[in-house]
């Protein structure tokens, strides 16, 4: 069964906490992805992976760091976080450029 | 400005009716389309792509492109209760690598 798996699913934190945001797939995919999706904004992506420590920013990577050791996990860290990166995050994976990109569940994330 | 646009923001339809939704890139680039759905709690799930010119048709979802006005479509026939979620178009370049989305259609099937 083809699956993103993320962790938690629900996520309360304070400002200037740390925030870890795990995501697995099993279809080993080269390709992964972290997206935000907030109202009125749709999905904005956060983060590319190209393979194992092969990272490139995406287009609102400020704030946001990542981490992928092993190809079949990517993470997403939030140094401090800050109240307006509450949102849903998604991780996503895709086998190669312009196939279908699967998308996990969403972590919904609320920092107060 | 956002790079790809949809229209309408949302819409209401019968059971058993046509929806229609559009889309456009504002990016020359963008030369691969997809439209993904999401229904509520989930994550986004691809519909179908298209990446010629004319209608692609799968079961009641048909899209159609037009590379010239970089303009896009999808037509749901006989919507159902379950097609009721948020349309997203998607675009991407020949790198193909990066998906850039929409904000989103939502589409409202009336039993």
């Amino acid at each position: 069964d083809m699956k993103v798996t993320q962790m938690p699913r629900y996520l309360i934190k304070r400002m200037g906490e740390n925030v870890l945001l795990e995501c697995g797939q099993d279809m080993s995919h080269e390709t992964m992805y972290w997206y935000r999706q907030d109202p009125g904004l749709g999905l904005q992506l956060i983060y590319i992976s190209y393979d194992v420590d092969s990272n490139s920013e995406g287009d609102i990577p400020k704030g946001y760091r990542v981490s992928r050791k092993k190809r079949e996990h990517f993470s997403l860290i939030l140094d401090s976080a800050k109240t307006n990166q509450t949102s849903v995050y998604f991780c996503a994976s895709s086998y190669r450029a312009n196939t279908e990109v699967f998308f996990g569940k969403g972590t919904r994330l609320t920092v107060v | 400005q956002q790079k790809v646009q949809q229209s309408p923001e949302s819409l209401s339809v019968p059971e058993g009716g046509m929806a229609s939704l559009n889309c456009t890139s504002s990016d020359r680039n963008f030369q691969y389309f997809w439209w993904y759905r999401q229904h509520s709690g989930e994550g986004p799930k691809a519909l179908m792509s298209i990446f010629s010119d004319g209608d692609k048709k799968e079961g009641r979802f048909t899209a159609h492109l037009n590379k010239a006005s970089l303009h896009v479509s999808l037509h749901i026939r006989d919507s159902q209760p379950s097609d009721s979620a948020l349309y997203f178009c998607a675009a991407s370049n020949s790198a193909g690598n990066k998906l850039t989305f929409g904000i989103g259609t939502r589409v409202l099937v009336r039993p």
